[in-house]
């Protein structure tokens, strides 16, 4: 299956600024995944980014709040903006496993807090 | 709208057998997946039934009913590193829907 590399693993931010979450993918995939998982909760699905094409924002998400980037099939970038306390969380990107892989690997999450 | 329901929390001991259930509603289906995460770790998969019945993976099984909408994680033979959030996941056309989640914790 497919190895993700999530960066930063953690994060202090001051209210108001921005951060640029990372994943590389150890191979080509057509889709990549952003989740939001608050403390204690289960996993919210962000938006899906396909390359060469807007991502696909779920009910909740906007685009100017969480601009994403899919420059090629192996990397993403999610971007949190404008953050405010309430959006200290985890983030989490993730992938389809691949031929003949029925479930999907995820990175090892971005451990956002906002002060 | 899209719901999985599934119990907050189950205990258990060392040895034992469990069960997590997940029901849902969902406007697309394709299939379910169970996924475990470790506190601090990121979500791992476990099964993933597309049609009715029983899959087995060694001490994990799933289930599901597509007709009831309902599926199952049978955990036996329980052991200490057991103790995670199991979570229901519908896949859904080309993304995963997941559910509310269930801690586990196995005693001693």
């Amino acid at each position: 299956s497919a190895v993700i590399s999530q960066k930063p693993s953690r994060d202090i931010c001051q209210r108001g600024t921005s951060l640029t979450i990372q994943c590389q993918v150890d191979s080509q995939v057509t889709m990549m995944f952003w989740y939001r998982q608050q403390p204690g909760q289960s996993l919210t699905l962000i938006a899906t980014a396909n390359q060469g094409s807007e991502a696909t924002y779920e009910s909740g998400f906007v685009i100017d709040k969480f601009p994403i980037s899919r420059p090629n099939l192996t990397f993403s970038t999610l971007t949190v903006s404008n953050m405010s306390p309430e959006d200290s969380s985890i983030y989490l990107c993730s992938v389809e496993g691949g031929e003949g892989q029925r479930g999907y690997t995820f990175g090892s999450g971005t451990r956002l807090t906002v002060v | 709208g899209q719901s999985l329901e599934q119990p907050s929390e189950v205990t258990a001991v060392e040895g034992a057998i469990v069960q997590i259930n997940c029901t849902y509603q969902t406007s697309g289906f394709y299939g379910l997946s169970w996924y475990q995460q470790h506190d601090g770790g990121a979500p791992t998969f476990l099964s993933y039934n597309a049609l009715d019945g029983l899959e087995e993976t060694g001490r994990f099984s799933s289930f599901l009913s597509r007709s009831d909408s309902y599926g199952y994680l049978l955990l036996q033979e329980l052991q200490m590193k057991d103790s995670a959030s199991y979570f229901c996941a519908v896949v859904n056309t080309d993304k995963l829907i997941f559910g509310t989640g269930t801690r586990l914790q196995v005693f001693p």
